[in-house]
């Protein structure tokens, strides 16, 4: 079964704490692909980063780091020195090879900085 | 810049009227989605087409019909409207089915039937 659970249903910080916002998934599939999307306030999903299940490379960009695990099937998001501007629902998804037209998402993480 | 437009970003409408979601692509992307979001429930699929006339069911099908008679126009139809099919709907396309192209998403309809 494909399945991406997300256990953190809503976490607030104050500006400038580190946050980690955890995703654990399931799958079958040997060739997968793990996705983190942001939903701001405005409600349209954006896209933030894509892993391929053979790469588990960690991955900075900015403040964002991701931390990819295949053996405790983990795809955990960092916000380092976290900003009003990060205040969101946050979305971990999964899809597979032999699956493309679905994608399997969490319940989302809301997430919200207080200044 | 790419771009997935939904048609009305809020809708109030009656139990009983049939509701249409219209949803617009300008990326010549294969794929569209439709998905509905509920709080602690996340995003599930209604309905996805991989190509033009060519649709398949997701997870939550039931009380929507769905039409794609052009590659870049997906709509999500409510034959007759309930008050559990409120909800935020979201459309989304993506370039191919290979699994690892991501989704675009529009800005999302909030549907409140009454």
């Amino acid at each position: 079964a494909q399945k991406v659970t997300q256990a953190q249903t809503e976490i607030s910080v104050v500006e400038k704490e580190d946050v980690t916002l955890d995703c654990v998934y399931e799958t079958r599939d040997t060739t997968y692909y793990l996705f983190w999307y942001k939903q701001p306030p405005s409600g349209e999903l954006v896209f933030l980063i894509r892993r391929n299940s053979f790469d588990e490379q960690n991955e900075i960009s900015g403040r964002y780091s991701w931390n990819f695990q295949k053996s405790t099937s983990s795809f955990n998001f960092t916000i380092t020195a976290s900003q009003v501007v990060d205040s969101a629902v946050y979305f971990c998804a999964l899809s597979g090879a032999n699956t493309g037209n679905q994608f399997y998402f969490g319940t989302g993480t809301s997430l919200t900085v207080i200044p | 810049d790419v771009k997935v437009t939904q048609s009305s970003r809020y809708l109030v409408k009656r139990t009983g009227e049939k509701v249409f979601l219209e949803c617009v692509q300008d990326m010549d992307h294969e794929n569209m989605f439709w998905y509905r979001q509920d709080p602690g429930l996340g995003l599930r699929l209604i309905y996805f087409s991989y190509d033009v006339k060519m649709k398949e069911k997701g997870d939550i099908p039931e009380g929507y019909s769905v039409s794609r008679e052009k590659k870049e126009r997906f709509s999500l139809i409510l034959e007759s409207a309930s008050t559990n099919q409120t909800s935020m709907y979201l459309c989304a396309s993506s370039l191919s089915s290979s699994g690892r192209e991501k989704l675009f998403f529009g800005s999302g309809t909030q549907l409140s039937v009454l």
